[in-house]
């Protein structure tokens, strides 16, 4: 079955602290993983990562594929307060040819 | 260029009623996908609509269905409402592969059934 495992569920950090978040998968026909950042509704994209060992950046978010490991990890460093939000990671590929989210990390950042 | 939207946002129902809710994609985007957000499951994948055909579907009963038109907007329907399928309606779409290219997601539809 596939499947996506976010960790750790939730996160408590102050401004200016490093994270890493973990997203670990089991998917049949891997074609693609990607990260969103969910603060109230609509999820917004921040990364699609296709080949393993190349990292994207974008700011102080960055990602990473291990395709061996079958992970990916998200790093936001200084973060702020603006980082709270939920982080999905999701599968693209699988049985269903459609993406399969995990169930989130929770950041909250305190000032 | 303007966002993907759905309507309605927010919306009341009772037991055994049905449901249609509506998401206009991105201009020029073709694959309109449709999740479900609950705090139990987390995102779950509803199908996918391509070309005015449904392209794929996933582990949810026939209540749900879901349509396409020919301007790539969709609609999608809940028959016979239980109160389990009170949740977060999230539309997205994209140009053409729901997972090789960037889904955009539209505001979501809360849909709360009493």
């Amino acid at each position: 079955e596939d499947k996506v495992v976010q960790s750790p569920l939730s996160l408590v950090v102050h401004e200016g602290d490093t994270v890493t978040l973990n997203c670990s998968y089991e998917v049949t026909n891997f074609r693609s993983l990607l990260w969103y950042k969910q603060e109230k509704k609509a999820p917004t994209f921040l990364f699609m990562l296709t080949s393993s060992g190349i990292e994207k950046k974008s700011g102080r978010l960055s990602s990473i594929l291990d395709k061996k490991e079958l992970s990916s990890i998200l790093n936001i460093t200084a973060t702020q307060t603006g980082d709270s939000a939920i982080y999905l990671c999701a599968l693209g590929g699988g049985s269903q040819g459609n993406l399969i989210f995990g169930k989130g990390t929770k950041l909250s950042v305190k000032p | 260029k303007a966002g993907v939207t759905q309507t309605p946002r927010y919306l009341i129902k009772t037991r055994g009623q049905q449901v249609t809710l509506s998401c206009s994609p991105i201009s020029g985007h073709r694959s309109v996908s449709w999740y479900q957000q609950t705090p139990g499951q987390g995102l779950q994948f509803l199908f996918e609509y391509f070309s005015e055909t449904q392209r794929n579907k996933g582990n949810f009963p026939g209540r749900f269905s879901g349509r396409q038109f020919s301007n790539s907007r969709s609609e999608m329907n809940v028959s016979t409402l239980e109160l389990g399928d009170s949740a977060l309606y999230l539309c997205a779409s994209s140009l053409a592969s729901a997972y090789q290219e960037t889904q955009y997601f539209g505001p979501g539809t809360r849909l709360l059934v009493l």
